[in-house]
């Protein structure tokens, strides 16, 4: 199985700051992997396939990057509907998500 | 506009058995693959299972051979049969239409969830 390492699990950030999110995979995925928001009580909302493209109503600020075995969410200005968990998945094998990240209010 | 609303779950005895079920709307069910996410509480996500148009099924190794997914298509129904529950089957489950194909799959809409918790 394809493992996948989520980092930070964890950060705390301030309205307007930039945020970058990586997920690593134990072997190369090409760019099946798909990255998800998630707000508590809430389903999972889907920000990018295919490791860079930005899923319909997604606003701009977020952005995918990455091939291969890494790769990277990020946020250019945070803003407060930000402040959720977020989850990579790869669909490269048998579909698995990372551990997440919390993004928390610095 | 995409609706996916799961129904079925509750608390379930350990060894017991529970089908949930998930009604969709807003788009061409029968050609849409479907799955099922579940999220144990203060968890992470994992994938659970996928069913194909075609028909084909795959599951997660942890719910192999307790668990089968179905689909009715005159009724826009995806289900989840769940049987020999333990107490790491507890948590929400979502269903989550599944777009794109091979390995270029995401899922792009989701329900709200059903809860399931199995405790004595």
């Amino acid at each position: 199985d394809i493992q996948m390492t989520q980092s930070p699990s964890s950060l705390s950030a301030s309205v307007g700051d930039r945020v970058t999110i990586t997920c690593r995979t134990s072997q190369t995925i090409n760019n099946y992997l798909n990255w998800y928001q998630q707000k508590p009580g809430k389903a999972p909302r889907l920000l990018i396939y295919g490791a860079s493209s930005l899923q319909s109503g997604v606003p701009s600020r977020f952005s995918g990057d990455g091939s291969g075995t890494d790769f990277t969410l990020s946020i250019s200005s945070l803003q407060p509907e930000d402040f959720a968990t977020y989850y990579c998945q790869q669909t490269y094998s048998t579909p698995a998500f990372g551990g997440g990240t919390k993004v928390e209010i610095k | 506009e995409v609706q996916l609303v799961e129904s079925g779950g509750g608390l379930m005895q350990p060894g017991g058995s529970l089908r949930l079920s998930c009604v969709a709307s807003g788009f061409t069910f029968s050609t849409n693959y479907m799955s099922w996410v579940r999220q144990a509480p203060g968890k992470g996500l994992e994938w659970v299972s996928v069913t194909y148009s075609g028909g084909d099924t795959y599951f997660a190794d942890s719910v192999k051979g307790r668990f089968t997914i179905s689909r009715d298509s005159s009724k826009n129904t995806l289900f989840l049969q769940m049987s020999s529950l333990g107490a790491e089957d507890t948590g929400v489950y979502y269903c989550a239409r599944t777009s794109g194909n091979y390995q270029f799959y995401s899922y792009d809409y989701w329900g709200q969830g059903t809860l399931v918790t199995v405790s004595s």
